[in-house]
């Protein structure tokens, strides 16, 4: 699977936008883009995947780069249960048993 | 809303001892799997299995691990000799299939403690 890279931290305050990113600048032009969340102490968690277009679900919004190098996770109004790891993950063909390479994610904190 | 069920939560052992981890992933799931992560680090694929059989394992499942689906609902893990650096959450997951556009999802996961 293709790298991503997160950065390691951001700080957000309640309720105000976040924009957390994710560069793939080696992604093919046949991966998907999936994003899930661990919460402390608890298993990771499905937010969004998007290929091309712009996604949207009740959880947050995937913009994706039109040279689909890189892509953001855009959680519209962030609330203090929002506070996580966030992970980019690349899925594409090679090998593909639906196994996910988790990175380091970005740690997001949410100030009251 | 379906979801992976683990037990124990929590499993303290002695080293050297055989554990097993249990998990009951979602009914109408296909593909099962077991991650791993040790304290402070990342998340860290263990082994994916479909059809009654592993379809791939990661370096860190060696001869030391097993796993089965005894009956029609649970997926296990069975580590035959623990040792000290086993001390790990161990996550299950399952999907229902294995499309690139398919989601994973995780048990809340089994603290494993080798003393």
């Amino acid at each position: 699977d293709a790298k991503t890279t997160q950065p390691n931290s951001m700080e957000s305050n309640e309720e105000e936008p976040v924009h957390l990113p994710c560069n793939h600048s080696t992604i093919s032009g046949t991966d998907y883009i999936h994003w899930y969340r661990q919460l402390p102490s608890q298993g990771p968690e499905y937010v969004i995947h998007g290929l091309t277009s712009n996604v949207n679900n009740r959880m947050a919004s995937l913009a994706i780069a039109e040279d689909r190098k890189s892509s953001t996770l855009i959680l519209h109004r962030a609330t203090l249960r929002d506070a996580a790891v966030y992970y980019c993950i690349l899925r594409g063909f090679s090998g593909n048993t639906g196994k996910l390479i988790f990175g380091q994610g970005t740690t997001l904190q949410v100030k009251p | 809303e379906p979801e992976v069920t683990q037990t124990p939560s929590h499993q303290v052992t002695q080293m050297g001892q055989e554990v097993i981890l249990r998990c009951v992933p979602i009914s109408n799931h296909l593909y099962f799997y077991w991650y791993r992560q040790i304290l402070g680090q990342k998340v860290e694929f263990l082994v994916s299995f479909y059809n009654n059989e592993i379809s791939e394992k990661s370096e860190i499942f060696d001869d030391q691990f097993s796993v089965e689906r005894p009956d029609g609902s649970n997926f296990t893990l069975k580590i035959r000799s623990t040792k000290l650096e086993d001390s790990a959450m161990y996550f299950c997951a399952s999907r229902r299939g294995q499309g690139l556009n398919t989601e994973a999802f995780f048990g809340q996961g089994t603290r494993l403690t080798v003393v």
